[in-house]
């Protein structure tokens, strides 16, 4: 099945600084969704991606994929507390509809 | 959009015993369900795939007699944690496939400390 990584696995960040983390495959990827886990909540969806080079932005979240569907990012403009949480990234099988979870980077924002 | 809801949030139990936590979709039909694990600071681990009406399709490792699925109901799915033990406590979660199947909604989650 497809793998996905997310490396650092926690990153600092001082508020209003900005943020950029990376999923990244060594095989093609059909789509890629990101997730965001609040401190003891459960996973919300955030966007899904399946477009080569494909941009898409919510409020001050950019979410791309790669032109070679290999990797896709995530980038917080001027970060706030709330942004606080766990960001995964995911790949859906499409057959089966099942997830495949990247481990995830936890980030926390100094006030 | 779509709500899943979860029960019991929290369960404590002593090891030995069974523990039931039920996962609705409340607002739309879910052919397709799921449950996950997950442990202190890691990521979510797919334990299953519970599907209405036929057997659950569980993950390699995962032990199907220890972790019962039942998906009776087109907005029910169950998960039964039999004779539990301490290795057993966890962060359960489940979710529904969304009707078009894109993605999936998670539900709260339920915490499980076998004493």
């Amino acid at each position: 099945g497809q793998q996905v990584m997310q490396i650092p696995q926690y990153q600092h960040v001082q508020e209003g600084e900005d943020f950029t983390t990376y999923c990244n495959s060594s095989t093609t990827l059909s789509n890629i969704q990101w997730y965001k886990q609040r401190p003891g909540g459960h996973p919300v969806f955030l966007i899904q991606l399946v477009k080569s080079g494909e941009v898409k932005k919510q409020k001050r979240l950019t979410f791309q994929f790669g032109e070679a569907k290999k990797n896709s990012s995530l980038h917080i403009t001027a970060t706030q507390t709330t942004d606080v949480g766990t960001y995964f990234c995911a790949v859906n099988d499409g057959a089966n509809s099942k997830l495949t979870f990247g481990k995830g980077i936890t980030l926390s924002v100094r006030p | 959009g779509a709500v899943v809801s979860q029960h019991p949030s929290r369960v404590i139990c002593k090891s030995g015993t069974s523990v039931k936590i039920e996962c609705r979709s409340l607002d739309f039909q879910a052919t397709t369900m799921f449950w996950y694990r997950q442990f202190p600071k890691q990521s979510l681990m797919l334990m299953a795939t519970s599907n209405e009406g036929s057997k659950a399709t569980y993950e390699q490792g995962v032990e199907k007699d220890k972790f019962l699925i039942n998906h009776a109901s087109l907005t029910l799915s169950t998960l039964t944690v039999t004779s539990a033990h301490p290795e057993d406590s966890s962060f359960y979660i489940c979710s529904a496939r969304s009707p078009k199947g894109e993605t999936q909604y998670f539900g709260p989650g339920t915490r499980l400390l076998v004493l």
